[in-house]
This record gives C-alpha cells, structure tokens and sequence, in this order.
C-alpha cells in the first residue's frame, strides 16, 4: 500500500517569490510520483510527472520538482511564482505495477500581489 | 474530444435518498476510478475499474456501488444517501497497461445530502 502526506496545508506567497511544496510518500513497492494541480471550482490536471531516469523533473508553467529516493520525497518548486498560480496542488503515488493512484491532502498556494 | 463527461454537475438529495452519478469517457480508456474531495483530506479513492466487467474497492467504498458495463461508462451509485457523502466527486480515467499512465479527471460533481 501506498501513502502521501504533503507536509503544508497552506502555503502565501508574493508574487515572483520561489516557491517549495513538500510532498514525502511511503510505499513498499517501486512506485511513480505525479504533481496535480487544481484551479478554482475545476477538475486536476497534471503538473509533472516522475517515471524514472533523472530525478529532476520538469513540468508545465515553469514547475520542477525532485525526486529523492532515500528521503522519499517529491518536492514541487518553481522558482518565480504568478497569481496565476493560486490553486490547490496535489502529490500522488502510484505503484509501478499496479493501477490505483493515491493522492495528498492537497497544498493551497496562494499568491499574493 | 470531450475527454471525461461528469452528470450532474450539482444535485442536493435528502438523507435516504438514491442516486447515480454518471461517468463517460470517450478516449478508450481502459482505467477508470471514482474519487471524493474533502477539505483537508485530498482525493480519495472510492471504486475502481481496470476493464468491463471488472470493478474493486478503493480507500472509501462503503456505501457506494460501482459497475462496468462497457468501455465507456462507469456509474457510481449511490444506495441510501447519508449527510457524511456530502462532498465533490471526481471521475478520472486512463490507458491500462502502466502504472505510468496519466489520470484524465472531470468536472466534478457537487453533492449535498441534507
């Protein structure tokens, strides 16, 4: 079985600031790692994802994040933030053979002026 | 394309009440899943299907019920609505085959159970 936490339920931010969203999951089987994004009273959509090779990532809109196998962590950074990125992000876990993808309480971003 | 279609988009029931909330996809997906969004408690997995005919419970499945029929169509039903079900439902869908495929979700469906 798979588990996330995201580690902050909120996280302000001004504008053209950086930006970290930690993510640390458990699993006991190899496992792929997805950052989802939700915009206001919309569906999820995908950031980026990790399947394997190079443990930095890059995704849509300028996000990045690294996967680090030891400290099984997956931690979303963007390195000058938009207001066009308030919303909610969400860290996900599925496992390498299986189909079921597990999802983080989610992280509220929110970009301030 | 309309990718994955979610009906209602809204619908307020009363306690006891039964209802099905549809889901279509129309990119041949053979993975589909049901979730709940809750503040502060994420997505969580309700029902799953790897192919017609072929359903299996997630994190949340009491109360709910699941078929798959065909391909295209994964209804979820609900038997006997409670307060506690009130929340938004996701359906989201992929290829099989990987793990690595990419989830495709909907609109969402907003519940309320009075």
């Amino acid at each position: 079985a798979q588990s996330v936490t995201q580690l902050d339920s909120q996280v302000p931010v001004f504008e053209e600031a950086p930006v970290e969203l930690r993510c640390n999951y458990s699993s006991s089987v190899s496992v792929y790692l997805f950052w989802y994004v939700q915009y206001p009273n919309q569906g999820l959509q995908l950031l980026l994802k990790y399947l394997s090779g190079s443990t930095l990532v890059k995704g849509i809109n300028g996000f990045e994040a690294e996967f680090n196998k030891s400290q099984t962590s997956f931690h979303l950074r963007k390195p000058s933030v938009h207001i066009s990125d308030t919303a909610e992000y969400f860290c996900a876990v599925r496992g390498t053979g299986g189909f079921k993808t597990i999802f983080g309480a989610g992280t509220r971003l929110f970009v301030k002026a | 394309n309309a990718g994955v279609t979610q009906t209602p988009k809204f619908q307020v029931l009363k306690t006891g009440q039964s209802m099905t909330l549809q889901c279509a996809q129309d990119m041949n997906h053979e993975y589909m899943s049901w979730y709940r969004q809750d503040p502060g408690m994420g997505l969580r997995l309700i029902h799953y299907s790897v192919g017609a005919g072929i359903t299996d419970q997630g994190e949340v499945p009491n109360g709910y019920n699941v078929s798959r029929s065909t391909t295209e169509d994964f209804p979820l039903r609900l038997l006997s609505a409670a307060p506690s079900q009130t929340s938004v439902y996701f359906c989201a869908s992929s290829y099989g085959g990987s793990g690595a495929n990419v989830l495709t979700f909907g609109a969402g469906s907003r519940l309320t159970v009075l």
